[in-house]
């Protein structure tokens, strides 16, 4: 098994650039996250898909968008990035049964200029 | 969700065993403690978790005082490759997709 993969690994964008950052689960979960690290600092939740078809604002949802695909995929979108969402950004993803324990990708950094 | 409260860094001798402090002071009833590492550039993992009850698994051991106002993360026999940032995480265990709220966690660094 993969787990969680994301893509692309690294980005850089100019402000006011539109991207969508990939995440893919090959392990059957239920649910899934995004999270993003700024430096020096813990994560913070964006937005969460709690099961297929369903997705709720994390912490700090404004200027995100996302998309629960199908039950293995789960995109976040930067309509129009701006400077302060440069950060990494991690998907996460847990089963139904154990949903305290998230299994996380290898995160992308992204980077606004 | 209950506030922790961890130290913002620490060392600790290879081949020792380090002993990681979370205080949360109020915490409910129903909350759980979870505990998360994050070694270099890499996503969280997941360590171990618990109520009441002292926890034990292949990575580490979890004690949590009587009134639960406090717990602490024991690895045994710290290696280098322990050397990660650890977030003590409090929150509710509910169905469906769990809402981790990460802190600034405590920077162990072991030591050879």
């Amino acid at each position: 098994n993969a787990g969680v993969t994301q893509t692309p690994k690294f980005q850089v964008l100019k402000t006011g650039q539109s991207m969508t950052l990939q995440c893919a689960q090959d392990m059957n979960h239920n649910s899934m996250y995004w999270y993003r690290q700024d430096p020096g600092m813990g994560l913070r939740l964006i937005y969460y898909s709690a099961s297929e078809g369903t997705t709720d604002k994390g912490e700090v949802p404004n200027g995100y968008n996302v998309s629960r695909l199908n039950k293995r995929e789960f995109s976040l979108r930067l309509e129009s990035a701006a400077p302060s969402q440069t950060s990494v950004y991690f998907c996460a993803s847990s089963e139904e049964r154990k949903y305290y324990e998230q299994y996380f990708g290898p995160g992308t950094r992204l980077t606004v200029t | 969700d209950a506030k922790t409260t961890q130290p913002p860094s620490m060392d600790c001798a290879e081949g020792r065993a380090a002993n990681l402090p979370c205080n949360h002071s109020t915490i409910s009833g129903n909350e759980y403690v979870y505990w998360y590492r994050q070694i270099h550039s890499q996503g969280p993992q997941y360590i171990i978790h618990g109520l009441k009850n002292n926890e034990t698994n292949e990575m580490a051991s979890l004690i949590i005082t009587e009134d639960r106002k406090s717990s602490t993360l024991i690895l045994p026999h710290a290696t280098l490759r322990d050397t990660a940032v650890y977030y003590c995480i409090v929150r509710l265990s509910l169905q469906g997709a769990q809402k981790l709220v990460f802190g600034q966690g405590t920077r162990l660094t072991i030591n050879p």
